[in-house]
């Protein structure tokens, strides 16, 4: 079945560790998507990319860095910058343009 | 960038309620998406529509481009569509997210 896979569902880091969630997509999408949720506020997009080899920041950067090396995978680092990194990070694809997105099931992190 | 406002924030309601969710935006967009979103944390997509009103089972989408909103219906409501429906907007390159409605549905 095509899908998108993210994991770990659960994460623990200590702080000062750099931490890697992974995203694979199976729907041949184009574009991937990063976002991070937290309580009470809207899905606010970390990085997106539209096409191997190239992506962008989004709204909230800083602290984090990603890669698309293959069109399947777009893997996201929390890095030790990102101050306050406890939070919820799904990951989402879809093809260019006007379409339905897809998200994984969601990363569930937290920092101690 | 485009703000998506969802009301109500909250909604309670017994089984077998009307429930409508509303959700406004503030720029042209080519498409208006609504999410479900379950303990846990997973994503599922109910709907994508640019114009018009879907139907899908118990669920209806509606949008008004002129008005920039659009509304989720629930008709004959059950404890299993308790969760968070979150409403967001595509402009083609990003999608812009409403906070969610928290719905839940008590027996």
């Amino acid at each position: 079945d095509g899908g998108i896979t993210q994991s770990p569902k659960y994460l623990f880091r200590k702080e000062g560790q750099n931490v890697t969630l992974s995203c694979e997509q199976n729907l041949n999408h184009d574009a991937m998507y990063w976002y991070r949720q937290d309580p009470g506020q809207g899905l606010r997009l970390i990085y997106y990319s539209q096409i191997v080899n190239d992506f962008q920041k989004g709204d909230i950067a800083e602290g984090y860095s990603v890669s698309r090396e293959k069109k399947e995978s777009f893997p996201l680092t929390v890095t030790s910058a990102q101050k306050n990194p406890t939070a919820f990070y799904l990951c989402a694809s879809s093809f260019q343009g006007n379409t339905e997105a897809f998200f994984g099931q969601g990363t569930r992190l937290t920092v101690v | 960038k485009n703000e998506v406002e969802q009301s109500p924030q909250n909604l309670t309601a017994q089984e077998g309620e009307f429930i409508t969710i509303n959700c406004s935006y503030s720029v042209g967009i080519s498409a208006l998406h609504w999410l479900q979103q379950h303990p846990g944390g997973g994503i599922v997509s109910l709907f994508m529509l640019s114009s018009g009103k879907k139907k899908h089972g118990r669920l209806i989408a509606t949008i008004n481009i002129q008005e920039k909103h659009s509304s989720l219906h629930i008709t004959a409501s059950h404890p299993r569509d308790s969760a968070v429906y979150i409403c967001a907007s595509n402009t083609g390159n990003q999608f812009y997210f409403g906070t969610g409605t928290s719905l839940t549905v008590i027996p």
